[in-house]
């Protein structure tokens, strides 16, 4: 069945600490990833994608993920957290193999601590 | 352009009634797709239109439905609402093309609570 892991709930990070963000998923065709924000009482912001390439995206506000095919994994990282990237995070895949259908994470609440 | 926009953004609803959600995507989107957020299940899949026609279902009852019109706007509505029904419903539209990666563009969504 198609799915899509993100196995913390909550990540807290120092400020000026890297931060990682997990992400595993598992669907019949080839994936296309997505990682999206969401700040408080506000929808979903895109961050990233990987579609085909390298295996390292970079994308907003100097965030980056790297996809990993042997592992099924799409982790979310940024060298150094700001206390501004605090949100709930949503990693998201599209299988192309099943109507295109989005599948998203249940959601990872980073807090960045001063 | 303008982002995606819904309306309205905050809902009371008493169970039994009926709730309609307006959505309108981005201008030369055509595919919408409607998400209920709560904070046990996180974003769970609704249904999505394309050319105003249901293109994926999540599976969620049939007092659960939608449709989509021919300028692209989209309208959720939800009959004899329970308690459980309470939620962030969120509204996403797509280029749905190849070129595009089919990336989706949320909006602010609806909040919608049932007393």
């Amino acid at each position: 069945a198609q799915s899509v892991a993100q196995p913390e709930d909550q990540v807290n990070v120092a400020e000026g600490n890297p931060l990682t963000v997990k992400c595993t998923y598992s669907v019949s065709g080839n994936p296309y990833l997505f990682w999206y924000v969401q700040y408080p009482n506000r929808g979903l912001q895109f961050l990233l994608k990987y579609i085909t390439g390298d295996n390292l995206v970079k994308g907003s506000y100097g965030f980056e993920a790297e996809f990993n095919k042997s592992q099924t994994s799409f982790h979310l990282k940024k060298p150094s957290a700001l206390v501004s990237d605090s949100a709930l995070y949503f990693c998201a895949v599209r299988d192309m193999g099943d109507g295109n259908q989005f599948y998203f994470g249940t959601g990872t609440s980073l807090t960045v601590i001063p | 352009k303008a982002g995606v926009t819904q309306t309205p953004r905050y809902l009371i609803k008493t169970r039994g009634q009926q709730v309609t959600l307006s959505c309108s995507p981005i201008s030369g989107h055509r595919s919408v797709s409607w998400y209920q957020q709560t904070p046990g299940q996180g974003l769970q899949f609704l249904f999505e239109y394309f050319s105003e026609t249901q293109r994926n279902k999540g599976n969620f009852p049939g007092r659960f439905s939608g449709r989509q019109f021919s300028n692209s706007r989209s309208e959720m509505n939800v009959s004899t609402l329970e308690l459980g029904d309470s939620a962030l419903y969120l509204c996403a539209s797509s280029p749905s093309t190849a070129s595009s990666s089919y990336e989706q563009y949320f909006g602010p969504g609806t909040r919608l609570t049932v007393t």
